[in-house]
């Protein structure tokens, strides 16, 4: 059985870094794309960018190019979402998700992670 | 504002049928790119329901499809229960971007 599995909620303060992850199991975690959504309160869904695992190939939206890095570990089958300094606008969920096939412009997201809140406020 | 267009809010009674539009343009929906649609019920993950414009994944009911004309694409849901007031999202590349984009999002709710 896929599954994506992320890290519990976080709560931090402005300026402080943050990393949370996606444990990927149940399929090939290095052939396929992982993608990173958020969603902020009562928001709609946003993407971020993605991931291949294989060779940590990253494409980022404009959005948060240079305001989140991706990245990920083959040997744990797991994906990285960190920021370096946080401002309260981070505070969301996020979404880690698999795209079905390796042809990523064509294929959905087929499994997603449960979300992880992140909170930041001081 | 989302490249893709959907509708705020719609409804429905039990038992009918609804549709949810999704317009984009030549660089998205109309590039054939495919089609994805996405169920949120409320405090949960996304998850897919529709993908290539009409494909349902297993284990999704048939009162769910999905079509696609030019840049707009519509998902409908037949037999209205209940258990379908969410939120739904459509999907799509946009090669003038060259980022994935979702709409805006709409709120079914069953009367």
């Amino acid at each position: 059985e896929v599954q994506l599995v992320q890290s519990g909620a976080e709560v931090k303060k402005p300026g402080e870094s943050l990393k949370i992850s996606c444990k990927g199991s149940g399929y090939s975690f290095s052939n396929y794309w992982i993608g990173w959504v958020r969603q902020m309160p009562g928001k709609g869904l946003e993407w971020m960018g993605i991931i291949y695992p294989g060779d940590s190939d990253t494409r980022y939206s404009p959005s948060f190019q240079g305001q989140v890095t991706f990245s990920a570990d083959k040997s744990t089958s797991t994906a990285y979402l960190q920021w370096s300094s946080l401002r309260a606008s981070d505070t969301a969920m996020y979404y880690c998700a698999r795209h079905l096939d390796v042809v990523a412009t064509t294929s959905p997201l087929d499994y997603w992670g449960q979300g992880t809140l992140v909170t930041v406020s001081s | 504002q989302s490249v893709l267009t959907q509708p705020p809010s719609v409804s429905g009674a039990p038992g009918q049928r609804v549709t949810i539009s999704c317009t984009g343009n030549s660089s998205n929906i109309g590039a054939d790119f495919g089609v994805h649609w996405y169920q949120q019920l409320p405090g949960t993950a996304p998850k897919l329901l529709i993908y290539g414009n009409n494909r349902r994944p297993s284990g999704v009911p048939d009162r769910f499809s999905g079509s696609k004309s030019g840049a707009s694409a519509s998902l409908a849901i037949t037999g209205l229960q209940a258990e379908d007031e969410a939120e739904y999202y459509c999907q799509s590349y946009d090669s003038s971007l060259s980022l994935w984009v979702f709409g805006e999002g709409t709120k079914l709710t069953v009367l």
